[in-house]
Formats: C-alpha cells, sequence, structure tokens
C-alpha cells in the first residue's frame, strides 16, 4: 500500500537557519504530493502541493520539488522564522480513484530566536 | 468564505457516554474526511464521503463508532459507548472533486 515516511523530529533551529524536512514516499503510479502545516492548536493547513513529477511547489518561502527518481519530496525554506515554528506532514494521494490522503508522521519544528 | 466548522472544540466525558461530533463543510465541497489524531498513531482517515454517500469507512476503529451524513452541509461522528483509549483530536475535511483537503481545527475530545 501507499505509505510516506518523514524525517524524524523534533528539529530545532535559529532564526534564519536552513530547512530541509525530508520525506519520500512509496505508491503505484503518479500520486499528487502535499506538506500540510499545524500550528499549536489548530487544524492542519495546506502548506503547498505538486501533482506531477518536477513540479516545484511553493508558498510562503518553503518550497519542495517532486523527484519521481528519488520518490523524494524534500521541504526547505532559505531562512526559517519563529512563526515557522509548527508540525510539518507530508502525504500523498493516490493518482487511483480513491481520494484519501496518506500522511507522514509529522515533524516537529521549533525555530528560536 | 468560512472554512470548516467543528462543534464542539472541546469534550470531556465519561467513559461509557456517548459522545457527538460535527462537522460542517465548506459550501459547495462534495467530499467530506473524519480523521483522528494521536501521539501513538499519528493521522488516521476514519472514513469519507462523496455526495453525502460514504466511501470507505475501512478506518473506523469498530462497532462503537459511526458517521453520518445527512445533508451536503452537516456530518456527525459518533462513539457509543466511549472509552479512554478514544481520547483525540478528531478532524473533519471537505474538498471539492477530491482536490486539496481543507481541514477545520479540531474536536479535543478526553474520556476519564
Amino acid at each position: 500500500g501507499d505509505s510516506v515516511t518523514q524525517m524524524e523530529g523534533p528539529v530545532t533551529l535559529s532564526e534564519e537557519a536552513f530547512l530541509t524536512i525530508n520525506c519520500t514516499y512509496t505508491a503505484t503510479g503518479y500520486p499528487s504530493l502535499f506538506w500540510y502545516v499545524q500550528y499549536p492548536g489548530e487544524g492542519l493547513q495546506l502548506l503547498l502541493k505538486a501533482t506531477k513529477a518536477d513540479d516545484k511547489g511553493s508558498n510562503k518561502g518553503f518550497e519542495a520539488t517532486y523527484r519521481k527518481e528519488t520518490t523524494s519530496f524534500h521541504l526547505e525554506k532559505g531562512s526559517v522564522q519563529v512563526s515557522d515554528s509548527a508540525v510539518y506532514f507530508c502525504a500523498l494521494r493516490d493518482a487511483g480513484s480513491a481520494r484519501q490522503l496518506t500522511f507522514g508522521s509529522g515533524t516537529q519544528l521549533t525555530v528560536l530566536p | 468564505d468560512a472554512g470548516v466548522i467543528q462543534s464542539p472544540r472541546h469534550e470531556v466525558t465519561e467513559m461509557g457516554q456517548e459522545v457527538t461530533l460535527r462537522c460542517k463543510p465548506i459550501s459547495g465541497h462534495d467530499y467530506l474526511f473524519w480523521y483522528r489524531q494521536t501521539m501513538m498513531r499519528g493521522l488516521e482517515l476514519l472514513i469519507y464521503f462523496n455526495n453525502n454517500v460514504p466511501i470507505d469507512d475501512s478506518g473506523m476503529p469498530e462497532d462503537r463508532f459511526s458517521a453520518k451524513m445527512p445533508n451536503a452541509s452537516f456530518s456527525t461522528l459518533k462513539i457509543q459507548p466511549s472509552e479512554p483509549r478514544d481520547s483525540a483530536v478528531y478532524f473533519c475535511a471537505s474538498s471539492s472533486r477530491g482536490d486539496t483537503q481543507y481541514f477545520g481545527p479540531g474536536t479535543r475530545l478526553t474520556v476519564l
């Protein structure tokens, strides 16, 4: 079945540091890939997505590129801020008729001033 | 536009009691999803609906859990009887044509 493996956290960085959160997936066909962010006490919010190989999703300074050859969708940001502290989830949606998302386990990010 | 609305935001109940969680999806969305989030198991899909019809309920843990969607603007997730191991945050999400899912703020359930 489909699965998503995320880099284990927690991750602690200083403000303005470079961020990478690794995500790899296993799926049949060509899934769509997503990054969601969850701020404390809130629901998940879509951060960015990519629907086909080599697509780059970007939002709020975050980027991720759909790499089919390495089955990866790593999240990056060049300069993190304290306000980026949250839990980040990588997810995929299978290319078939099913519409459910398969989530990774989440990575807690804390950015220190 | 209003996002996905869930109620209550917090629920504390005693073991054996019935619990009903409510969700109002975004207007016009035809898919609705119920998830459970715990530290041990992460985010789990419980059930999802398309056009008010349950499509996949394979994630519903057991017969104590049931979900309904009587119309396009309302869904419930019921637990009867509740148990301490049901304590979790329950999220509802909706989407249009199965595309991007938009999540509600969640209901934090504590069963004593």
